[in-house]
């Protein structure tokens, strides 16, 4: 089944401790992108890559890190959380090949106190 | 710059048709079109590329004006499974790949 997976799907955690999400796709995508998704401001890209080793700033990339070191993955990394990061955060995945179409990863809630 | 969608919300009765707009003031290379349920990710409903290109959903159109820079999503016969937030996404494209930049959504629900 063609699918992205993010982990964790919940995440409570406090100011200053570094996290990580991860993100996996099986569908060979050369794109993918991570979005952030709060209340009246719709979604928003934070990072993107076209493949690996190559990543680009998306609209609101302060405070978050990513890496493509496989095709298959796309973390996304949080060094020093801040509580203006509370949201949800998606993961995509993509490719030109065919139909065009992104996929979603389920969400991954994150709560910084 | 976000794209700016319109209306804002829409209610219709199941069988109704409606049409969201999408507005940018960038050139583009693409609008893509999505749809999310309450509590759920964003699912891929069309692509409208730059030379008239589309790829989608059967039920699903749209059209792209370029020289506006304006995307249209027309939603026919409507069914209750249409409800939800539509979104548009314009993109442009980048040397580290496809920069999108969504719209802030557009609330439809659809009632019997």
């Amino acid at each position: 089944e063609a699918q992205v997976t993010q982990n964790p799907r919940y995440l409570i955690t406090v100011t200053g401790k570094k996290l990580t999400v991860t993100c996996s796709q099986n569908m060979n995508h050369e794109y993918m992108s991570w979005y952030r998704q709060d209340p009246g401001l719709g979604l928003r890209q934070i990072y993107y890559s076209m493949n690996v080793e190559v990543t680009d700033k998306g609209d609101v990339p302060e405070g978050y890190k990513v890496s493509r070191k496989e095709k298959r993955n796309f973390p996304l990394i949080l060094e020093s959380p801040s509580p203006n990061q509370t949201s949800l955060y998606f993961c995509a995945s993509f490719t030109r090949d065919r139909a065009y179409e992104q996929y979603f990863g389920p969400g991954t809630r994150l709560t910084v106190t | 710059q976000q794209p700016v969608q319109s209306p804002q919300a829409v209610i219709l009765r199941e069988g109704e048709d409606a049409v969201i707009n999408c507005s940018s003031s960038k050139a583009l290379y693409s609008v893509h079109w999505y749809r999310q349920k309450h509590g759920e990710a964003p699912v891929f409903l069309m692509i409208l590329l730059k030379g008239g290109e589309q790829k989608g959903h059967e039920k699903i159109s749209a059209s792209f004006n370029e020289k506006k820079q304006q995307s249209s999503l027309y939603l026919t016969a409507s069914q209750l499974s249409y409800s939800g937030t539509y979104f548009c996404g314009t993109e442009k494209i980048t040397g580290g790949g496809n920069k999108l930049t969504f719209g802030t959504g557009t609330q439809l629900k659809v009632e019997l």
